[in-house]
């Protein structure tokens, strides 16, 4: 059972507008720690999709955004494409310095 | 442009010490970065294994610590993990992966990923 919970699976129709959650606790995400967010597509490597709660790598279309509030964070995707199907992962760090990850959300493209 | 990949053996026999190395190009290991190594069971999620400093310094996971060494080697530029006494549960795609060194640091870019299969 993963410190950071994520719904396992979202979905949503083309062009439309899903969020992934990202719950922590006052030992990790609400101690202050940011939160990363990973893409990982079928069959391939976790690829870093927001870093720092809320930034964006270059090459990343800005329909992708992240946000953090007290002791969550949250992915938020919009004008949602066939192509974003994939598992979304949080990262975040806890009061030992140690990493941890969420558990995964499946993204389905209706 | 930073890129890794992973190389080792595909199959470790139980109770063996399961051996892995990320080759770096595009950068040197001893400058300003961490290494990391993550790991990934078949249909499930991710796991950090621990974490390499520019210092030479270590992080592992409290869940692994007693079983695992990242080491590196300055002169390949390449970092290397080894878990010993492993079992089948230690069956995964093993990921390494580059982190920024600065507080609060994530993972970019990653390796490919290599499967290991822990059977007899």
């Amino acid at each position: 059972q993963s410190v950071l919970t994520q719904p396992p699976s979202v979905s949503g129709a083309p062009g439309q507008r899903v969020t992934i959650s990202c719950t922590g606790s006052s030992s990790n995400i609400g101690a202050g720690y940011d939160v990363h967010w990973y893409q990982q597509l079928p069959g391939t490597a976790p690829k870093l999709l927001i870093y720092g709660n809320s930034n964006r790598p270059s090459g990343v279309p800005d329909r992708f955004s992240g946000s953090k509030s007290g002791t969550s964070a949250s992915l938020a995707i919009t004008g949602l494409q066939a192509e974003d199907e994939a598992d979304f992962y949080c990262q975040s760090y806890d009061s030992s310095l140690n990493v941890i990850f969420g558990g995964g959300t499946k993204l389905t493209v209706l | 442009q930073v890129q890794l990949q992973e190389s080792g053996p595909g199959l470790v026999k139980p109770s063996e010490t399961l051996s892995l190395t990320c080759a770096v190009s595009g950068y040197s290991i001893s400058s300003a970065y961490y290494w990391g190594w993550i790991r990934q069971p078949p249909g499930k999620g991710l796991e950090w294994i621990g974490s390499l400093f520019h210092s030479g310094g270590t992080s592992y996971n409290p869940s692994l610590k007693s079983r695992v060494t990242i080491s590196e080697d300055t002169s390949k530029n390449q970092f290397s993990l080894r878990l010993s006494s492993v079992t089948a549960a230690d069956t995964a795609v093993y990921y390494c992966a580059g982190q920024s060194a600065v507080a609060d640091n994530w993972f970019d870019p990653w390796g490919q990923g290599t499967l290991v299969t822990v059977s007899s």
